[in-house]
């Protein structure tokens, strides 16, 4: 069955602080990771996207990585902002098609 | 810059009325997308469109309709709501659709059903 599943279900850090979300996925033919960040009350947007040979993606503060192997992903945040509080979602589509699942997401609060 | 507009934030009806949600794309983009999003669960697919009058089921289609009469505008359609269909509605367009292409989403629609 294809899945995604994400970790933490939520989080809270300090402000400045850095943090890793997780992403594990059993998801066959695989095509690509992104991640999305979702703010409270908005739409997903987009942050990185990863083919399956690419193993690392940066925007900006955010880093993602990947391992086919282990089909396993990471989203590091770096030095985080209040800004960051928000949902931040893991998406794996397949190849052929429109087919895409989303993981259920990781909350992020940053607090002052 | 894409966007994806919603025809109403926030929106409470009754059991058995019909609900229309439409979502309009400034972007001419050929595939647009319908999806629910619920607490715990990820984002599920409930219709997309790859053209004008062509729409394809997606992961939960039962109690839903869609239409898509013109390229920027795609409705979806609940006959006779129901309250286990409470939830967060997005919308999303993309260009080309493929597994590579990034959808882009609208602001979303918070429906209740009483």
């Amino acid at each position: 069955k294809n899945q995604v599943e994400q970790s933490p279900q939520s989080l809270i850090i300090l402000e400045g602080k850095n943090c890793t979300l997780q992403c594990n996925y059993t998801v066959s033919p695989f095509s690509n990771l992104r991640w999305y960040k979702q703010d409270t009350g908005r739409g997903p947007v987009s942050l990185t996207i990863m083919t399956f040979s690419e193993n690392t993606k940066s925007n900006g503060r955010y880093t993602a990585t990947l391992d086919a192997d282990t089909k396993q992903s990471s989203l590091h945040i770096t030095a985080s902002q209040l800004s960051d509080s928000a949902s931040y979602i893991c998406v794996v589509s397949l190849t052929g098609g429109f087919k895409t699942i989303f993981g259920a997401g990781t909350r992020l609060f940053v607090k002052a | 810059d894409v966007k994806v507009t919603q025809s109403s934030r926030y929106l409470v009806k009754r059991t058995g009325e019909k609900v229309f949600l439409e979502c309009v794309q400034d972007m001419d983009h050929e595939n647009m997308f319908w999806y629910r999003q619920d607490p715990g669960l990820g984002l599920r697919l409930i219709y997309f469109s790859y053209d004008v009058k062509m729409k394809e089921k997606g992961d939960i289609p039962e109690g839903y309709s869609v239409s898509r009469e013109k390229k920027e505008r795609f409705s979806l359609i609940l006959e006779s709501a129901s309250t286990n269909q409470t939830s967060m509605y997005l919308c999303a367009s993309s260009f080309e659709g493929g597994a590579t292409d990034t959808q882009y989403f609208g602001p979303g629609t918070r429906l209740t059903v009483l």
